[in-house]
């Protein structure tokens, strides 16, 4: 079956601008999760959507935002880009969602974002 | 906050060496996972372990759980330029739907 899609791949901003990522999860699973992967902080947890609902969120600024569609597509978006934001953005889907039953975060290849 | 440490950061062996990566946390975790995520792709999940003092095998990689289920590693037996990759270890939360907590990572390069 399909993995989990991002959409774009690459792209390059600059500061103040914003930037909407997408992500198609694996067919019939609910969650998406949006990580933040940088070289200093590694994955860092930025939110997660069950069946349209944000069920948990990270410790990041409001500028991050994100949203999940009645078919689990999700977006993310961040307002007034700063510097720091660059980073690659890692969408995970999985059936029932993370916590104490979780299983396997199925990850896509990541939105890499560059704020000039 | 639960934070898991991993250790070491980088790693550069020769091919055919062995090596161990470590996983810790001051936290109990009712289960701990390891990825692995190679250049330009995601993370992709090697093993899920559960019980305290599980010991689980995957061809030349091996991983354990700690008996108070609040550590881990990996041992890479005779390592191949295969192997090269970040190694990511996550907490799953005992209770609730408390999202997954990802180690920083430990970046393996295994030269030919």
């Amino acid at each position: 079956k399909a993995g989990v899609t991002q959409t774009p791949r690459y792209l390059i901003k600059t500061r103040g601008q914003q930037v909407t990522l997408s992500c198609s999860p694996i067919s019939g699973h609910r969650s998406v999760s949006w990580y933040q992967q940088t070289p200093g902080q590694g994955l860092q947890f930025l939110f997660e959507y069950f069946s349209e609902t944000q069920r948990n969120k990270g410790n990041f600024p409001g500028r991050f935002s994100g949203r999940q569609f009645s078919n689990s597509r999700s977006e993310m978006n961040v307002s007034t880009l700063e510097l720091g934001d660059s980073a690659l953005y890692l969408c995970a889907s999985t059936r029932m969602g993370q916590g104490a039953q979780a299983g396997e975060l199925f990850f896509g290849e990541g939105s890499r974002l560059t704020v000039l | 906050t639960q934070l898991l440490e991993q250790s070491p950061q980088f790693l550069s062996i020769q091919e055919g060496e062995n090596l161990t990566v470590y996983c810790n946390s001051s936290s109990v975790f009712s289960s701990l996972q390891w990825y692995r995520q190679e250049p330009g792709e995601g993370p992709v999940l090697l093993v899920t372990v559960v019980t305290g003092g599980e010991v689980k095998k995957l061809k030349r990689l091996t991983f354990q759980f700690g008996d108070a289920r609040k550590d881990s590693s990996l041992h890479i037996t005779a390592a191949q330029p295969g192997d090269t990759g970040l190694y990511l270890c996550a907490g799953v939360g005992r209770s609730g739907n408390t999202p997954l907590v990802f180690g920083k990572g430990t970046r393996l390069s295994v030269i030919a």
